[in-house]
C-alpha cells in the first residue's frame, strides 16, 4: 500500500459543485501539505498543516479549505468549484529536517479534477 | 507567484551526456530540495542541500547551492533515456515554515 494515498484518483464535476480531496498517510509525519499543479507553473502550495491544530494558508488558498481531521488525514474542499480549479491536486507530508527546516516531502500520486 | 524559477524550462540531450539545470530562488532558506516527476505522477525526492552545505552528491546526481547568489544547480551525468522526466527545485524558507517549488525543467535524454 502507498504511504500517501489520495481519493479521488480522478474527478469530473460541475461549476457550483461542493468537491473534496482526501489525503491520508501511514509515515506518521506531523506536516502535511496540498499542492495543485497546473500545466507550465510548478506547483503552487494551497494550504499546510504542522499538526492537527495548526493550519496554516499557502500562496493560493483563496476559494479552498481544509481539514486536519486526525495526524493522518488532511482533507482539501472546493466549497464552489470553477473551471479555473481544473488542476492536479497533490498531497504531501514531512517531518522536520534535524530539528530544524522541513525534511523531504512523500508525495501521493495526485488528483485529477476538472470542472466543467 | 513561484518562490523558484528553473533555467531552462526545458533540456534534450543524448544519451551518455551531462545534464545541468539551475534553480533560482527569492529568500534565505533553511534547505533546498529537488524532486523529479515523471509525467503525471507524483514527485520523488532526489536531494537535499542545506543551507550551509556548498555541494552534495549522490549517485550519478551532485547538486550546489550558492547562497550569496541564491541558486542551486542540479548535475546529471552519463544521462539515461530513463532519466527523462521533469525537474523541480523546492525551496524550505527560513521564515514563514512554507516549503515552496520551482517552475521545472523538462528533460528529454535521447536514447
Amino acid at each position: 500500500d502507498a504511504d500517501v494515498t489520495q481519493t479521488p484518483r480522478n474527478r469530473i464535476t460541475k461549476t457550483g459543485k461542493r468537491i473534496m480531496l482526501e489525503c491520508s498517510q501511514t509515515k506518521g509525519h506531523d506536516r502535511m501539505y496540498w499542492y495543485r499543479q497546473d500545466p507550465g507553473l510548478g506547483l503552487q502550495l494551497i494550504y499546510y498543516s504542522f499538526d492537527v491544530k495548526d493550519i496554516n494558508k499557502g500562496e493560493i488558498s483563496d476559494g479552498y479549505s481544509v481539514s486536519r481531521q486526525a495526524q493522518a488525514k488532511f482533507s482539501l474542499s472546493l466549497e464552489s468549484a470553477i473551471p479555473n480549479q481544473t488542476a492536479l491536486y497533490f498531497c504531501a507530508t514531512s517531518e522536520r529536517d534535524r530539528g530544524r527546516g522541513t525534511g523531504e516531502l512523500f508525495f501521493g500520486e495526485g488528483s485529477r479534477l476538472t470542472v466543467l | 507567484s513561484q518562490q523558484g524559477e528553473e533555467d531552462p524550462q526545458a533540456l534534450s540531450i543524448q544519451e551518455g551526456e551531462n545534464a545541468t539545470m539551475n534553480c533560482s530562488y527569492k529568500t534565505s532558506i533553511n534547505n533546498l530540495q529537488w524532486y523529479r516527476q515523471n509525467s503525471g505522477r507524483g514527485l520523488v525526492h532526489l536531494i537535499l542541500i542545506r543551507s550551509n552545505e556548498r555541494e552534495k552528491h549522490s549517485g550519478r546526481l551532485r547538486v550546489t547551492l550558492d547562497t550569496s547568489k541564491k541558486s542551486s544547480s542540479l548535475l546529471i551525468t552519463a544521462s539515461r533515456a530513463a532519466d527523462t522526466a521533469s525537474y523541480f527545485c523546492a525551496s524550505d524558507l527560513l521564515t514563514g515554515n512554507q516549503f515552496y517549488f520551482g517552475t521545472g525543467t523538462s528533460l528529454t535524454v535521447i536514447p
